[in-house]
Parts: structure tokens; sequence; C-alpha cells
């Protein structure tokens, strides 16, 4: 089967840098995306990483091992508008689908 | 403007009745899916298509049914068979199945009481 871990909730300030990890285990592997969350909202997708390495957008960078079955995403200078939920995704073993993580709160205070 | 569209935003039904929840994108996509999410829970799939006439179960179909006769429309019925019906439902879509790029629609918060 698949699976994703990550932490249930994240805090942090204004201007600071939060690291979000994700461990996963998977039968085949087709990389790892993750997507945003605002509460109420839609999913929106931020990135993804098929290969190992730091994948950078804007003040959002995504990082992927696959030798070690392990992402993050990492947020910087953190604005109140950063306050969401995160979720961490791998395709299904066929490819066809998406499998989500159970998402990591982060909420940024002043 | 291109983008995913479910309707109603909220909806309210009464124990052992079906109800269909609409789902419409006109993004050109061939691959469509419905997620439930509830608290702490993530998002978990139901049923996912990858092209017209065709659909299939993920990890939660029981209880639902779908149907996908036009590429841009994709309903979800939650049937009374559904054992905890209240939730938040997301539709998405995608260029091909399997893509690692959903489009979300908005979502349909579902109480069933």
């Amino acid at each position: 089967g698949q699976s994703l871990e990550q932490p249930s909730e994240v805090t942090a300030v204004e201007g600071a840098i939060v690291q979000i990890n994700c461990t996963y285990q998977t039968s085949g592997f087709y990389g790892l995306s993750w997507y945003q969350q605002h509460d109420g909202g839609a999913p929106t997708f931020l990135s993804y990483n098929g290969l190992d390495g730091l994948e950078e957008t804007g003040r959002f960078s995504s990082f992927l091992s696959r030798s070690d079955s392990y992402g993050y995403l990492l947020l910087q200078e953190l604005q109140m508008k950063d306050s969401a939920s995160y979720f961490c995704a791998v395709p299904n073993q066929a490819g066809t689908a998406l499998i989500f993580g159970k998402g990591t709160t982060l909420s940024v205070s002043s | 403007d291109g983008g995913i569209t479910q309707s109603p935003k909220y909806l309210f039904r009464k124990e052992g009745q079906n109800v269909t929840l609409s789902c419409e994108q006109n993004l050109n996509h061939d691959a469509m899916y419905w997620y439930r999410q509830d608290p702490g829970q993530g998002l978990r799939l139901i049923y996912y298509s990858q092209i017209v006439n065709d659909f299939q179960k993920g990890d939660i179909a029981e209880g639902y049914s779908v149907s996908r006769e036009k590429k841009e429309s994709f309903p979800l019925t939650v049937t009374s068979a559904q054992k905890n019906p209240t939730a938040f439902y997301l539709c998405a879509s995608s260029i091909n199945s399997g893509e690692t790029e959903q489009y979300f629609g908005p979502g349909t918060r579902l109480t069933v009481t």
C-alpha cells in the first residue's frame, strides 16, 4: 500500500522560515507534489519534485530525496496569508490518481 | 474563464435520501476526480475517471456512485448506503490521469441529518 506521513500542525511567526516534512511509502514512485488549502477553500497546486534535489518557486521551495523516501516544503519570509493547510501527495500504484497525506496546518502569527 | 465549478456550496439532506453533487469543468481535461475531506483526514479519493464513459473506484467508494457521460461533467451521487455522508466534497480535474497538477473546484459541504 501507499502512505504519507506529515506533521499535523506547525506554528511560526511572520518573517520566519518553516519546513514541513513528508515521508512516504510507495510500491512505485512517480514524484512528490505539494498543495496548499486555505480554510474552507480549494486546494491549489504548489510544486512537484520528480527527481532528487531542491525546486524553488519564489518564497516556496520543495525538496526530494528518493533514497530516503522523504521530502519537504520550505516556506521563507512567512506572511500571515501563508496560514493554511499543506498536503503532500504521490501518485497511486497505477499512476492514475493522487494519494494525499493528512495535511499540516500552518499557523503564522504576528 | 476556465475552471471547475461545483454546486451548490452548501447542501442539506435528510438521512435516507440520495443526493447528487455537481461538478463541471471547461478546461478540456480528460481526467476528473472526487475527494472527500473530513477534519484531520486529508483528502481521500472516492472515484476517478480517466476518460469519458470510464471510471474507477478510489479508496472509499462504498456508498457512492458516479457517471461520466460528458467530458465536462462528473456528478457524484451520495447514496443512502453511505454511513457517514456529512463531509466536504471536492472535485478536481487534470489534463491526463495521474498528472501531478490537479485543479480543484470550490467544494460542496454536505450535511445529512
